[in-house]
């Protein structure tokens, strides 16, 4: 079992729709996640982190975290064709410190 | 203010040069991170220093060859590369190199290398 899983996709979705992408993790001593947008040949960027159970919203973007199912995921309200781009999970290690990435998942928004 | 920045944006090389990657941060961050990416794969962990020094290597080649001369500048200097090594090389900076949000991590925006 991978660390932390993505679905790769594609995910299609139509322009002002939302769009849902989601990740679990297998290191219950996790604590802290972070949602990275990544163009094509650009370097990850941060979109949010969440620590706490529950939701956590920023503008268009709703972060959700289920730790007894070892569950996060992200929500983008009203989505853009901007917005098509890889989304990388990531999850703070309680063991070893490091941040593991899951292998992305592709959204493309369609006009 | 989140930047990190990274010199130069590309590099070409052949496999007998010597180069070094550069990354510089303003944050006051105390780690500092080197990553490896390959098209259409996450990021791969390289080194980690903590406080200036070497925290984690992650069984890197050593043609790879981290550097910290402070805690704002962090090197990777190359040397003797194959072409499998072309990829895109990411610097990261966190607060401290510990659990919780001060390990949220902000990248530059990568040095693409080609080793021919």
């Amino acid at each position: 079992q991978k660390e932390v899983e993505q679905n790769s996709g594609p995910l299609s979705v139509p322009e002002g729709a939302i769009a849902s992408l989601n990740c679990t993790y297998s290191d219950r001593g996790s604590q802290s996640f972070f949602w990275y947008r990544q163009y094509s040949g650009k370097s990850p960027e941060l979109i949010m982190f969440i620590y706490s159970n529950g939701d956590k919203e920023d503008g268009r973007f709703t972060a959700q975290l289920n730790k007894a199912s070892q569950y996060v995921s992200l929500l983008i309200r009203d989505s853009q064709p901007s917005d098509s781009a890889t989304y990388l999970c990531a999850v703070h290690s309680g063991n070893t410190g490091k941040l593991i990435f899951g292998q992305g998942t592709t959204l493309q928004v369609k006009p | 203010d989140t930047e990190v920045t990274q010199t130069p944006k590309h590099l070409v090389m052949g496999m007998t040069n010597k180069k070094s990657l550069k990354c510089e941060q303003h944050m006051g961050h105390r780690a500092m991170y080197w990553y490896k990416q390959k098209a259409k794969k996450p990021p791969e962990l390289m080194f980690v220093y903590s406080y200036e020094k070497l925290s984690i290597n992650e069984s890197v080649p050593s043609r790879f060859s981290p550097e910290c001369p402070n805690s704002s500048l962090l090197n990777l200097h190359l040397h003797a590369l194959q072409p499998e090594d072309s990829a895109l090389y990411l610097c990261a900076s966190s607060q401290r190199f510990a659990g919780g949000v001060t390990d949220t991590q902000y990248f530059g925006p990568g040095t693409r290398l080609t080793v021919l």
